[in-house]
């Protein structure tokens, strides 16, 4: 099993560009989730996801969008890229809610808004 | 919104236990309480889950008191290898699909 795993590793944008992370798992699991991790700081939940076709709102969604078309699959979108964008992105998912599930995470996608 | 406090950072040496203590004052009646380990360019490993009194797994143990607004993660005879931050989490109090992360305990062992 791959687990959780994320594309592209890495990618640069200049402002005002889109471009779409897909994070993709094969453990079957029902949540999903988007992270975002900055400098010294924790993880913030971008968007997440309970199962097929559903998407919910995290604590930091401006700016993002989502799509769960099929249950392996959790795509994280960026329509118009800001500097303040400039993270580390993670994918994550659990076979339950995740207070009482163990979460696991993708290596992470690097992205850079000039 | 429950929220977790935690030391900012902890040296240690190799072969000591150490103990990481996280405040939960505002912990939820269904919460567990969470920790997960996180390597330099890495995403964040789950460690550890408990809801009250004592947890052991083949990696750490987890004590909670009985009031649950604080737990310890123990991590027995650290290495060099456990040079990491240490998140701990619970439930975000309005639902039990989203745990929220604090900055953690960047913790250092040195030889």
């Amino acid at each position: 099993n791959a687990g959780v795993t994320q594309t592209p590793k890495f990618r640069v944008l200049k402002t005002g560009q889109s471009m779409t992370l897909l994070c993709a798992q094969d453990m079957n699991h029902e949540y999903m989730y988007w992270y975002r991790q900055d400098p010294g700081m924790g993880l913030r939940l971008i968007h997440y996801s309970v199962g097929e076709g559903t998407t919910a709102k995290g604590e930091v969604p401006d700016g993002y969008n989502v799509s769960r078309l099929k249950k392996q699959n959790f795509l994280l979108g960026l329509e118009s890229a800001a500097p303040s964008q400039t993270s580390v992105y993670f994918c994550a998912s659990s076979w339950g809610a995740a207070s009482y599930n163990e979460q696991f995470f993708g290596p992470g996608t690097r992205l850079t808004v000039l | 919104l429950a929220k977790t406090t935690q030391p900012i950072s902890m040296d240690s040496y190799e072969g000591q236990e150490v103990n990481i203590t996280c405040s939960h004052n505002n912990i939820a009646t269904n919460d567990y309480i969470t920790w997960y380990q996180q390597f330099p360019s890495q995403g964040p490993r789950f460690i550890i889950q408990g809801y009250k009194t004592k947890v052991t797994n083949e990696v750490a143990s987890l004590f909670i008191p009985a009031d649950r607004k604080s737990s310890t993660l123990s991590l027995p005879r650290v290495s060099l290898s456990d040079t990491a931050v240490y998140y701990c989490l619970v439930g975000d109090g309005g639902g039990y699909n989203k745990l929220i992360f604090g900055a953690g305990t960047r913790l250092a062992v040195h030889p």
